[in-house]
């Protein structure tokens, strides 16, 4: 299967500081990448979807100042957590769709845990 | 109400148990399905995907799709300790732009 990965799998910040977490397709291009945010014991919580070379889509009650995507290339879409606060912290992970596209199978990276203090 | 409903559980097994998993979901318009199994603090991996109604073996894996009743199952055979993840359910319309809707995820324990 197609591979994606994040980086890095884990970041500790301090409150009030912004912290970039990147997400690749090894092995394939994504013109979409998805971003979410999964809380303990819960589900993945879509936060956005991310396009190749266009502004990202967000979901609603998601502050799209605060949580800023750039997919600058058809392999890396990047998520930034701006003044970055303790509710932040959380599991963050990005997905991207295979080579059928639409429909088909879609793949998820390993997962970035945020820790802001 | 939600779109995708799963018993999150708790569910406890003994090892070499049948495990049943199940998600229903009021939207019609869904047409793929799919199986993802996440270890904590891990990504969610695929484990099966499917389109139609019907079934779809995978090793110990059998993934079950009946959309008239809008409901999908995941049978694992012969339950393994390494089995013990949470399962979640996932569905696309197709027409979505590849966006998933998911169910809560079922915690397993397979006990040795």
């Amino acid at each position: 299967g197609a591979v994606v990965s994040q980086h890095p799998s884990w970041v500790i910040c301090k409150s009030g500081t912004s912290v970039k977490i990147e997400c690749r397709s090894l092995d394939f291009q994504a013109t979409t990448m998805f971003w979410y945010r999964q809380f303990p014991k819960q589900s993945l919580m879509l936060m956005a979807t991310s396009n190749e070379g266009s502004k990202a889509t967000y979901e609603q009650g998601v502050e799209k100042d605060k949580f800023l995507i750039n997919h600058a290339s058809l392999t890396l879409s990047t998520l930034t957590v701006t003044s970055a606060h303790p509710e932040d912290s959380s599991f963050y992970i990005c997905s991207a769709p295979g080579l059928a596209g639409v429909g088909g199978e879609q793949y998820f990276g390993p997962g970035t845990r945020l820790t802001v203090t | 109400q939600k779109e995708v409903e799963q018993d999150p559980g708790p569910l406890s097994v003994p090892e070499g148990a049948i495990v049943s998993l199940n998600c229903t979901y009021s939207n019609s318009a869904f047409q793929y399905f799919m199986w993802y199994r996440q270890y904590s603090r891990k990504g969610p991996e695929l484990l099966m995907y499917t389109y139609s109604s019907g079934n779809k073996e995978d090793g110990r894996f059998t993934a079950q799709v009946d959309k008239s009743s809008k409901y999908i199952s995941l049978f694992i055979r012969d339950s393994q300790p390494s089995d013990s993840a949470t399962y979640l359910c996932a569905m696309e319309m197709g027409t979505s732009g590849s966006r998933l809707t998911f169910g809560e995820g079922t915690q397993l324990t397979v006990n040795p």
